[in-house]
């Protein structure tokens, strides 16, 4: 079945550096690609995605990009804030399942 | 923000009681879904609703039941709660389907002692 693995958290980062969390996928068709955020408190919102090979989905500075070769879809930032200490998940959306996977989640501290 | 109400936001409960966990819309969107969120597990589908009374199951749906008579309302019941069921639930809605923007709900926290 399909199947998103997301790097171990949780990550902690200065203010200004620079951010890669990892995320590869196992999936048996052409699924889209989601990265979606949760800061505390809050339900997930969706941040950015990607529906075909070699699309950049960007929101907020973030960007990542679908990786068909090495099914992967890591989501950068050149230079991230304390506002952006959050719990990431990364998904895939396959049409024949009908609903979404997700990653078990990154937790990401920035600190001042 | 879309508008999506959970409610109780936190509740205790013992094992073996019933639990109904609700969720309200005012966006009028067609698909309305229950996840769980544990640790290291992200988020996992309970079950989901594709219109007014047409539910279907997802990846972890033993234990619960749901019902939608409105289109504004989704209940997620537990009939018998297990401490195996303590987790954060979300509501979730989508106009067209997961393959486009889910919106989430602020979740309820359960415990079950």
């Amino acid at each position: 079945g399909d199947s998103v693995t997301q790097m171990e958290g949780p990550v902690t980062l200065s203010e200004e550096a620079f951010l890669t969390i990892n995320c590869t996928y196992t999936a048996t068709g052409y699924p889209s690609l989601f990265w979606y955020v949760q800061y505390p408190g809050e339900g997930l919102q969706l941040l950015l995605k990607a529906t075909k090979a070699d699309d950049k989905g960007s929101n907020k500075g973030f960007e990542a990009t679908y990786r068909k070769e090495t099914t992967s879809f890591h989501l950068e930032k050149g230079s991230v804030q304390v506002s952006d200490s959050a719990v990431y998940f990364c998904a895939l959306y396959d049409g024949s399942a009908r609903q979404l996977t997700f990653g078990s989640g990154t937790q990401l501290t920035v600190l001042p | 923000d879309a508008g999506i109400t959970q409610s109780p936001r936190h509740k205790v409960t013992e094992t073996g009681t019933p639990v109904t966990l609700r969720c309200h819309q005012t966006e009028n969107h067609r698909y309305m879904y229950w996840y769980r969120q544990d640790p290291g597990h992200g988020l996992r589908l309970i079950h989901y609703s594709y219109g007014v009374k047409d539910t279907d199951k997802g990846e972890v749906s033993d234990g619960y039941s749901v019902s939608r008579s409105k289109t504004e309302d989704f209940l997620l019941t537990l009939e018998s709660a297990t401490s195996s069921q303590t987790s954060v639930y979300f509501c979730a809605i989508s106009e067209d389907g997961v393959k486009e923007k889910l919106f989430f709900g602020s979740g309820t926290q359960l415990s079950v002692l």
